[in-house]
């Protein structure tokens, strides 16, 4: 596997279910990232983990719970999510934040909350 | 509200001709834009990028025009080719304190290149 790689790819999930999304890079960047992208609107960044280390959480709702076990790994833990919350979930990942590198995005989980 | 904004939803152009996507931004603090370019089923890949210490920067067929004045940047990409076809995000970054750089994106311009 190269790049950035997410898992699943499709999830359908119902309002009182709990998922997980994962994301693994193969980069050995330091940093990774959550984005979100609603129908009809810009990716919207969620989260960004540096070394491991949550540093940026953009006013997340805590349905949504993200995980940073080491810098090659990114969870989006999913729990009570409501319709609204449909969208497709993107990770990223770059050498490092504190800079203007370059971020490199995996395909994305195209979520879908019943 | 919206701090980088791409008012064409779509752009439609003949291969071989010059294709124009232009992003409009409101936060002067932005010091560093991209372009992004996505194809169905994948995720945003990076295309080119600008400092706002420049007004320019070219990278084979693909340049990135900076107007700090207008707070407006464009995107050429000439000749235009059917593989060029996909959608294109605009991205403009600022140092938000600490450690990290934050990507603000507009909501992206679907371009059609015709053959």
């Amino acid at each position: 596997e190269t790049g950035v790689t997410q898992t699943p790819r499709h999830l359908v999930m119902g309002m009182t279910n709990k998922k997980s999304l994962k994301c693994e890079q193969h980069l050995g960047h330091n940093a990774m990232y959550w984005y979100k992208q609603s129908a009809k609107k810009p990716l919207e960044l969620m989260f960004v983990y540096n070394f491991k280390e949550q540093t940026e959480n953009n006013s997340v709702p805590s349905r949504f719970s993200p995980e940073c076990p080491n810098s090659s790994h990114l969870f989006l833990h999913l729990h009570t999510l409501q319709p609204e919350d449909s969208a497709l979930y993107l990770c990223a990942s770059s050498q490092d934040p504190g800079t203007t590198d370059t971020q490199y995005f995996g395909p994305g989980t195209r979520l879908t909350v019943l | 509200d919206q701090q980088v904004k791409q008012n064409s939803p779509s752009l439609s152009v003949q291969e071989g001709r010059i294709s124009i996507l232009n992003c409009d931004y409101t936060n002067s603090m932005f010091d560093y834009f991209l372009w992004y370019k996505k194809y169905p089923a994948e995720g945003p890949t990076f295309l080119i990028s600008i400092s706002s210490i420049k007004d320019k920067n070219e990278d084979g067929r693909f340049t990135v025009f900076l107007n700090k004045s207008a707070k407006h940047l464009s995107l050429h990409i000439v000749p235009s080719q059917p593989g060029d076809s996909a959608v294109y995000f605009c991205a403009a970054s600022r140092n938000s304190g600490g450690s990290n750089y934050k990507l603000t994106f507009g909501k992206g311009t679907l371009l059609t290149v015709n053959p």
